[in-house]
């Protein structure tokens, strides 16, 4: 049970160029999301997905795209890369349990992609 | 607008002694709080967490106590270890179920 994984660790872009980043879950998890983290910044959420097939804005959307074919997988897009978008990326997913009447939401968290985008 | 706020940027303790980490939070509709902990070169990984409906949750070394009134929330560990440094992050939720996630203070516990 290898929980969430990341592919790539780290990765260097030059300006204009893309990516993908992979996220992979073998919890059955239903929900994923992909944040940020940027020094003194704390998490911030860029997109997320309730389930397959479906992906939603988070609090950073611009400059990024998601898809979510598969249930375990979550991939966040880069099409033209920006200094600004030099961070640690994070994915994670969860299985949303009940509290009365509604989802208490627990995230599991991959091990982190370090971008730098020169 | 910053709704979750980690005011000290770090803290240091001695080994044995109480760590604690304080969090304060703008938003009235949060009614869900957890702790996740942090190592360098690692994801999060989820701590401890309490309920608005509680004023206090306990886990071995770990408790998290909420005042809502304050809308603060503050998590004590007893006794600290040197294990314990890491970075810390307060994380608030309401209805919409997503988490909103303060910005993290980094504890330090010297042997």
């Amino acid at each position: 049970n290898a929980g969430v994984t990341q592919t790539p660790k780290f990765r260097v872009l030059k300006t204009g160029q893309s990516m993908t980043l992979l996220c992979a879950q073998d919890m059955n998890h239903e929900y994923m999301y992909w944040y940020r983290q940027d020094p003194g910044m704390g998490l911030r959420l860029i997109h997320y997905s309730v389930g397959e097939g479906t992906t939603a804005k988070g609090e950073v959307p611009d400059g990024y795209n998601v898809s979510r074919l598969k249930k375990q997988n979550f991939l966040l897009g880069l099409e033209s890369a920006a200094p600004s978008q030099t961070s640690v990326y994070f994915c994670a997913s969860s299985y949303p349990s009940s509290m009365g009447d509604r989802f208490i939401d627990e995230q599991y968290f991959g091990p982190g992609t370090r971008l730098t985008v020169t | 607008d910053q709704q979750v706020k980690q005011n000290s940027p770090s803290l240091s303790v001695q080994e044995g002694r109480i760590s604690i980490l304080n969090c304060d939070y703008t938003n009235s509709m949060f009614d869900y709080f957890l702790w996740y902990k942090k190592y360098p070169a690692e994801g999060p990984t989820f701590l401890i967490s309490i309920s608005s409906i509680k004023d206090k949750n306990e886990d071995g070394r770990f408790t998290v106590f909420l005042n809502k009134s304050a809308k603060h929330l503050s998590l004590h560990i007893v006794p600290s270890q040197p294990g314990d440094s890491a970075v810390y992050f307060c994380a608030a939720t309401g209805a919409n179920s997503k988490l909103t996630f303060g910005k993290g203070i980094t504890l330090s516990v010297r042997p």
